[in-house]
């Protein structure tokens, strides 16, 4: 089973400023089954990103999702209210998924 | 409008069964893989089963043996059965459609959720 450690648990920043998520793997993930989701409170989780960098249908491209191998990135430019929440990333592999234990976003 | 609602939540007691309904809309249940998602209280997302045909399941070593991923297409419906639950079982479950279908395997990735169904398993 494929481990995803995310960095930082939380990360304080202000509206406007820009945020860096890191998810790194215990293995080699490939870069077509890598996704990141937004979760608001109260919500269901929403995709955001999924074969590392394809942005899904309505997420704005102040989100941009890069890296490979072990070493991914999600990059969100210009805070918004709506993204403080928590972020989560996802890799598919040998048949199951697994998440990383995820990113909260909050306001400074 | 592409839409899941998940149903069939509840009270249970340690040792219990309960089946989980996920009704799709807006697409059939046939054309993509569909899996169940659980978030305990407080803690993050857990991947839980995935269905990739009538024939071909799979789950997390938690559920292994106690879960069980089905549909009906007649009735565009996924389902959850749950037996000999834990209190470790309580959570949120959440149904989700998968990027991926039969023949399509350029990604993997949940695009559609539902809003989730409340588990709680205690005595």
């Amino acid at each position: 089973e494929i481990v995803l450690t995310q960095s930082p648990g939380t990360l304080s920043l202000s509206p406007g400023e820009r945020a860096t998520l890191s998810c790194r793997a215990s293995q080699s993930v490939s870069s077509r089954y890598l996704a990141w989701y937004r979760q608001k409170p109260g919500q269901a989780p929403r995709l955001l990103i999924y074969g590392v960098s394809s942005r899904a249908p309505d997420t704005p491209d102040r989100f941009t999702g890069s890296g490979s191998g072990t070493d991914f990135t999600l990059t969100i430019s210009n805070l918004e209210p709506e993204d403080f929440a928590v972020y989560y990333c996802q890799q598919y592999g040998s048949s199951l998924y697994t998440f990383g234990q995820g990113t909260s976003l909050e306001i400074k | 409008e592409v839409q899941l609602v998940e149903s069939g939540g509840g009270l249970i007691q340690p040792g219990g069964s309960l089946r989980l309904s996920c009704a799709a809309s807006g697409f059939s249940v046939s054309d993509k893989y569909m899996n169940w998602v659980r978030q305990a209280p407080g803690k993050g997302l857990e991947w839980v089963s995935i269905l990739y045909s009538a024939e071909s399941t799979d789950h997390a070593d938690s559920v292994r043996g106690r879960f069980t991923i089905s549909r009906d297409i007649s009735k565009n419906t996924v389902y959850l059965q749950m037996s000999r639950l834990r209190v470790e079982d309580t959570a949120i479950y959440y149904c989700a459609r998968d990027l991926a279908s039969r023949g399509n395997y350029q990604n993997y990735g949940m695009d559609v959720w539902g809003q989730g169904t409340t588990v709680i398993v205690s005595s």
